[in-house]
């Protein structure tokens, strides 16, 4: 069965310190991952996405993710937080010929400043 | 429009009540997504329309449940007989390519929350 899983739900960080959000997907067949972010009261932004090609991607606001094929992982990383940074996180895996998207449970992350 | 956007953004339905959301997509776009997002759960797959056709419906939960995009632009989810379990944010996604082909950004709508008393 096709799934998205999200590590961990509630991430507490202090401004400056590096974040990483694990992110693992059972999927068969070719696979798009991306990353979404939802601020308080917004609604889901992407933050970045992968289809094909470099597995190291870019995405706004100095976030990158790294597609790692053997691990089925997609963990998103930051070097250093912001207050602003505080929001809801969100992985989500699709097909390339399918529409719909599947959601981890996503993970919370609060930046104290 | 600048955005895809939903109304209403807050409902409240009495149990047994039928209720409408709205969704008006990105002009142009081909792909519309219907998502519903249980409290502290990330958003699950209910039904996709490629312009006025509806492809895949597997995610709706009941036959209570109908989606309809009659023109290719705007969509409405229905709920009929609702029920407490329905209460969650109701969301509308859409794309600009179609074909099944997700190889572009999908963007969101604020959403609907629904709360069935």
């Amino acid at each position: 069965a096709q799934s998205v899983s999200q590590h961990n739900h509630h991430v507490i960080l202090s401004e400056a310190a590096s974040l990483e959000l694990g992110c693992n997907y059972s999927y068969g067949g070719t696979v798009n991952l991306f990353w979404y972010v939802q601020y308080p009261g917004q609604h889901l932004q992407l933050l970045l996405k992968y289809f094909s090609g470099d597995p190291l991607v870019k995405g706004i606001k100095g976030f990158e993710a790294e597609f790692i094929k053997s691990k089925f992982s997609f963990n998103l990383r930051k070097p250093s937080v912001q207050w602003s940074d505080t929001a809801e996180y969100f992985c989500a895996g699709g097909g390339s010929n399918t529409g719909k998207l599947i959601f981890g449970q996503g993970t919370t992350l609060q930046v104290k400043p | 429009g600048a955005g895809v956007s939903q109304s209403p953004r807050y409902k409240v339905a009495k149990r047994g009540q039928d209720v409408a959301l709205r969704c008006d997509p990105i002009s142009g776009h081909v792909s519309l997504f219907w998502y519903q997002q249980a409290l502290g759960q990330g958003p699950e797959f209910l039904t996709y329309f490629q312009n006025e056709a509806q492809l895949d419906k597997s995610g709706l939960p009941s036959d209570r449940f109908f989606a309809e995009r009659p023109e290719g632009s705007v969509s409405t989810l229905k709920i009929q007989r609702t029920q407490q379990e329905d209460s969650a944010v109701y969301l509308c996604a859409s794309s600009s390519t179609g074909g099944g082909r997700m190889n572009t950004e999908a963007f969101f709508g604020q959403g609907t929350r629904l709360t069935v008393v």
